[in-house]
């Protein structure tokens, strides 16, 4: 079945730029599914990050859209998060999820990965 | 910009029954949102309950339900288990991709 892991550095310097890749295994991230990031604070809620469709469209949470960018590397099955000028505040626990083809809703969650932003 | 609101927690007894609600800071919930609900223990990823508004995902049992009550989403749970304790999160769709988690309900049982 399908499967997505997330992988980047897990410290990441203020002001710097955090950068993260989900793979998608047992299935091509050109089906018809959007592709999402969603991040969680230490101790806090979820928040949707952004979305990405194989073919490059994207769509991005309003409050964070200055500092996102999203992308998707067909030929590696996988897609990307991009934040810049991070602070403390983008400390958290990103997962990446895919987008069910109808019902717009989440159907399919990597397992999370911790970045800090710490000097 | 649009605030999702949710209880921020709530207990419920063991066999009980319990309804968590997912509202909008200005205006209703309507099936327009499509309304989707997740669990999430511990260190865990989240786990898919009901999406749009009443849909049950594959393999969650039938004491979780979906439903619009009055001018909210609503998530009940009927004859609550210990392994129901977790953090029940909606999510609604604003339209143009955009989706808004609302902040959360830690649910205990006890």
């Amino acid at each position: 079945q399908v499967q997505l892991q997330e992988s980047g550095p897990g410290l990441v310097k203020p002001s710097g730029t955090l950068s993260l890749t989900c793979a998608v295994s047992g299935g091509s991230i050109s089906s018809s599914n959007w592709w999402s990031w969603v991040r969680q604070p230490p101790g806090k809620g979820l928040e949707w990050i952004g979305e990405i469709y194989h073919s490059g469209s994207t769509n991005y949470n309003p409050s964070l859209k200055s500092r996102v960018t999203i992308s998707v590397d067909k030929s590696k099955n996988q897609f990307s998060l991009k934040l810049s000028s991070v602070t403390a505040a983008d400390t958290a626990v990103y997962y990446c999820a895919r987008d069910a083809t109808v019902g717009r809703y989440f159907d399919l969650w990597g397992r999370g990965t911790l970045v800090t932003v710490s000097s | 910009q649009t605030v999702v609101t949710q209880e921020p927690s709530f207990s419920v007894s063991p066999g009980g029954t319990v309804t968590l609600t997912c509202g909008l800071s200005s205006g209703s919930v309507s099936t327009s949102y499509y309304p989707s609900w997740y669990q999430q223990t511990p260190g865990q990823a989240p786990r898919t309950l009901i999406y749009s508004t009443n849909t049950r995902s594959s393999g969650v049992p039938d004491r979780f339900s979906g439903s619009i009550l009055g001018n909210k989403a609503a998530l009940t749970i009927t004859g609550a288990q210990a392994d129901d304790e977790s953090d029940y999160y909606c999510v609604l769709y604003m339209g143009s991709g955009v989706r808004v988690f609302g902040g959360g309900t830690k649910l205990t049982v006890l």
